[in-house]
């Protein structure tokens, strides 16, 4: 079974660009996650989807933050413009099942570095 | 209070002692705790739950979880230089909708 898919790896971008990040859910997981990790610090919960729909977005930056997961397989997560404190590992992650279990399975992650 | 607390280390053990992890939590976090592993350069991977008190053990692994106190361990029996990782404690907030994780300890294992 193909794990969770995340492209791109590394990202360099300059300030104020806009970026992108793609996320593909084990086949089947109705519930996706996007997290932020910065260096030493344990993931952080920008946004979780149950199929479609954006039932916490609580935590996302939405004046520079969007996400999407149109047809509640594959999501994509867009900075824009980018700030120096951006630069972080985006991390996304699903579940077999609906609500937050706690179990989690991690894509290999997004590093942006934000110049 | 952080929701979940961790000793950032690094903790270091010689080959096969036991290697023991720490994690409180606060009021503000359910009953529902995980103990994640982190490769450096990779990302975090499930390695135990525990959701009631007590002791779990999987393989070299044991998860225990003391609510009076309000803490969560996680013991690696005979630990291996593999072993050697970053380990997050994670609960699930006290409406069950996000997993707050805390900010990792980081385990060296000495061969």
């Amino acid at each position: 079974e193909a794990g969770v898919v995340q492209s791109p790896r590394y990202k360099i971008i300059e300030k104020k660009q806009p970026v992108a990040f793609w996320c593909n859910p084990i086949s089947g997981h109705n519930t996706l996650y996007w997290y932020l990790q910065n260096l030493g610090q344990g993931p952080e919960l920008l946004i979780r989807y149950e199929n479609e729909e954006a039932v916490d977005d609580s935590q996302l930056p939405k004046d520079r933050f969007s996400a999407e997961r149109l047809k509640g397989v594959d999501s994509t997560l867009k900075i824009q413009p980018a700030e120096l404190g951006d630069s972080a590992v985006y991390l996304c992650a699903s579940s077999p099942r609906t609500g937050n279990t706690g179990e989690l399975f991690f894509g290999e992650g997004s590093r942006l570095t934000v110049l | 209070q952080k929701e979940v607390e961790q000793n950032s280390g690094p903790l270091s053990v010689p080959e096969g002692a036991i290697a023991s992890l720490n994690c409180t939590y606060s009021d503000r976090v359910s009953q529902s705790f995980f103990w994640y592993r982190q490769y450096s350069g990779k990302s975090p991977e499930l390695i135990m739950s525990i959701y009631s008190n007590g002791d779990k053990e999987d393989g070299r692994f044991t998860a225990q979880l003391n609510k009076a106190s309000q803490y969560v361990s996680l013991l690696i029996r005979d630990s291996q230089p593999s072993d050697s990782a970053t380990y997050l404690c994670a609960a699930l907030d006290t409406g069950g909708f996000k997993t707050i994780f805390g900010a990792g300890t980081r385990l060296f294992v000495k061969a």
